[in-house]
């Protein structure tokens, strides 16, 4: 089964909100409230910023939030602050594959 | 603290085998899983597996099957990949990551600091 579809590229400014989404089907991210994103920064492993949709990890700013509607989840960052540039990823359970993950977007803080 | 600290980098040849480990400490490691996660060069995040360190249960991507091996060792809280009959294409960093006992949800909440695998002639 394909990734799951995320735009390739954001971009915003410092203090401006941007939002990521991700499109599945029925069979993950509309099927389920198993929905995480994760952080990227470049050479680094992976962290956690939204579990279950919308739940926040301990520790991660309120400035990152999530939310679903039909097949696609999305991820909103407010207030941009130029830490926050780096690659993001959902990821789904999938009742096909267990686990989805996303493309993959490069968010780029101008 | 919550570590996963995984095993060096390595270079094999193609149709070789490698054995990833991952050694968990700061929790109990028979009460959770772990997910392993592959990222090719400048790719984005590929899931290969989970195994329980509880029951030893696994799912492994379908793309993997026949040449993947994941296993626990629970005396030692290390955790193992084998990735067997290497192609060019496995050219990788792979991860472990912590989940859950029972099944695997894409919510790791802790990750190793991953392994460089190179497959070259």
């Amino acid at each position: 089964q394909s990734a799951l579809t995320q735009p390739a590229s954001v971009s915003g400014s410092p203090g401006q909100s941007i939002t990521i989404s991700c499109t599945g089907t029925s069979s993950d991210v509309g099927g389920y409230n198993y929905v995480s994103w994760y952080q990227q920064h470049p050479g680094k492993a992976p962290k956690l910023m939204i579990y279950e949709v919308s739940n926040r990890p301990s520790g991660v700013s309120t400035r990152f939030s999530g939310s679903k509607s039909g097949n696609t989840a999305s991820l909103i960052i407010s207030g941009l602050q130029a830490v926050d540039e780096a690659d993001y990823y959902c990821a789904s359970y999938s009742s096909r594959t267990t686990v989805l993950f996303g493309g993959g977007t490069k968010l780029t803080v101008l | 603290q919550v570590q996963l600290v995984q095993s060096g980098a390595e270079v094999k040849e193609p149709g070789a085998s490698v054995k990833v480990s991952c050694k968990a400490s700061g929790y109990t490691f028979s009460a959770y899983g772990l997910d392993w996660v592959r990222q090719a060069p400048g790719q984005g995040l590929e899931w290969l597996g989970w195994i329980s360190a509880y029951n030893f249960n696994t799912k492994y991507a379908e793309k993997l099957q026949g040449r993947v091996t994941m296993t626990t060792d629970t005396s030692t809280n290390t955790a193992y990949l084998d990735l067997r009959s290497l192609r060019s294409d496995d050219t990788a960093v792979y991860y472990c990551a912590r989940s859950g006992a029972s099944g695997t949800y894409s919510l790791y909440d802790y990750w190793g600091q991953g392994t460089l695998v190179t497959v070259s002639s």
